[in-house]
């Protein structure tokens, strides 16, 4: 069974620094990767979605990720925080037809 | 694409009383899922429901819950006999097909509340 593992369960960076969320996946099959975003009060918003092809993806809010089998990793990142990119990220792994969720990462951004 | 919507956003309900909890897609999709929250926890796949069956559902999802959709939109899980355990947040989620390379759009969920 797959499943995946967040390391970190708070970020914390300066306005304008890299943000760097770390995901690490098992998976028997090629997997299907997914970043989830949570902004307060709200429902679960896809950031990106890595099924098959380029192993860099490029997903909203200038976020990315890149997947990487030799390390089972799929690493979300953005060069340059913003204020407005305070939330709670989750990464998931597809199996079947359901996600299997991460715990969650909650990131802080200080001014 | 846009999300579903859930009715309650909140609900607050007594130890035993049983609860409805509703995902109103904006279009007409076929493939439904459920997933719930338990505070500080992971996000948690209870079910999935395809053409008014269930295709899977997880160990949590046992004869306390059921899904259905009774009037050919609204999609509905049930949970009867609310358990203190049972709070938490649900998201109600749908896709256009059924495979896992399909997007999952998420409702902004209701939040249960079990006294």
């Amino acid at each position: 069974a797959q499943s995946v593992t967040q390391l970190g369960s708070h970020v914390s960076v300066s306005e304008g620094a890299l943000v760097l969320l770390r995901c690490n996946y098992s998976s028997s099959v090629p997997p299907y990767l997914f970043w989830y975003v949570q902004y307060p009060n709200q429902g679960l918003q896809l950031l990106l979605k890595y099924t098959t092809g380029a192993t860099l993806v490029k997903g909203i809010n200038g976020f990315e990720a890149e997947f990487k089998k030799s390390e089972t990793s799929f690493h979300l990142t953005k060069p340059s925080a913003h204020m407005s990119d305070a939330a709670e990220y989750f990464c998931a792994v597809g199996q079947g037809g359901k996600l299997i969720f991460g715990q969650g990462t909650e990131l802080s951004v200080k001014p | 694409e846009p999300e579903v919507t859930q009715t309650p956003s909140h609900q607050v309900t007594q130890m035993g009383q049983e609860v409805i909890l509703r995902c109103v897609p904006i279009s007409n999709h076929l493939y439904f899922y459920w997933y719930r929250q338990i505070l500080g926890q992971k996000v948690e796949f209870l079910v999935s429901f395809y053409n008014n069956e269930i295709s899977e559902k997880s160990e949590i999802f046992d004869d306390q819950f059921s899904v259905e959709r009774p009037d050919g939109s609204n999609f509905t899980l049930k949970i009867r006999s609310t358990k203190l355990e049972d709070s938490a947040m649900y998201f109600c989620a749908r896709t256009s097909g059924g495979t896992i390379q399909e997007t999952q759009y998420f409702g902004p969920g209701t939040r249960l509340l079990v006294l």
